[in-house]
């Protein structure tokens, strides 16, 4: 089925520990999101990518890395994992201007 | 900064009542205003997405207005059903953005008893 496909769906980490999160999608879609959620915040951005071989920050980029592999994957990296990036991570894409915007189905981190 | 707020927090009626839920953001200068439905441990999935120049939009059962100058939209569920209980969330997209950014609302969590 066509869609958003994070990887993976769990994780436990220590301080300090690394990861990558991954993210690809099959919708043809230019522009492509890692937000976050947080008990009763909401959604918040962390980065974005307008198009293949560009990224932005959003609203909380502090203490993560992006990487626009190609129009398909678009990676999200903890160098050094604190307890505060304890979250649910999201990808999403959207065509052009946001249109047809799609979520996965989301990674719960946990940094003990 | 623009600022989007939901309220109630949760909400639990029984079914076959009407469900309104409530979105208000600070800043009218937007481009839309999507409604998403998030079920437990799962992604969100877009029910209804309104232009900035529209004032409502319908898909079945459900209807979404949207009023820029006073800054709120209000989602109509008619006739809940349990299978209607999730958390709903509003999202906008401000008119200075070209790349699709969303400012998200914390969501409302719907619980229709049989």
């Amino acid at each position: 089925n066509a869609g958003v496909t994070q990887t993976p769906k769990f994780q436990v980490l220590k301080t300090g520990q690394s990861m990558t999160l991954q993210c690809a999608q099959d919708m043809n879609h230019n522009s492509m999101y890692w937000y976050r959620q947080d008990p009763g915040m909401g959604l918040r951005l962390i980065y974005y990518s307008a198009s293949e071989g560009t990224t932005d920050k959003g609203e909380v980029p502090n203490g993560y890395n992006v990487s626009r592999l190609n129009k398909r994957e678009f990676s999200l990296r903890l160098e050094s994992a604190a307890p505060s990036q304890t979250s649910v991570y999201f990808c999403a894409s959207s065509a052009q201007g946001g249109d047809g915007y799609t979520f996965g189905s989301g990674t719960r981190l946990t940094v003990v | 900064k623009q600022e989007v707020t939901q309220i109630p927090a949760a909400l639990s009626v029984p079914e076959g009542e009407n469900l309104v839920l409530n979105c208000s953001f600070t800043d009218s200068a937007i481009y839309n205003l999507q409604w998403f439905r998030q079920d437990p441990g799962k992604g969100l999935t877009s029910l209804l997405l309104i232009q900035s120049s529209q004032r409502e939009q319908t898909s079945g059962r459900l209807n979404a207005s949207l009023d820029k100058s006073s800054g709120r939209s209000t989602l109509y569920i008619a006739a809940s059903q349990p299978g209607d209980s999730a958390t709903y969330l509003c999202a906008v997209r401000a008119s200075t953005d070209s790349w699709g950014k969303l400012q998200f609302g914390a969501g409302t969590q719907v619980v229709v008893t049989p």
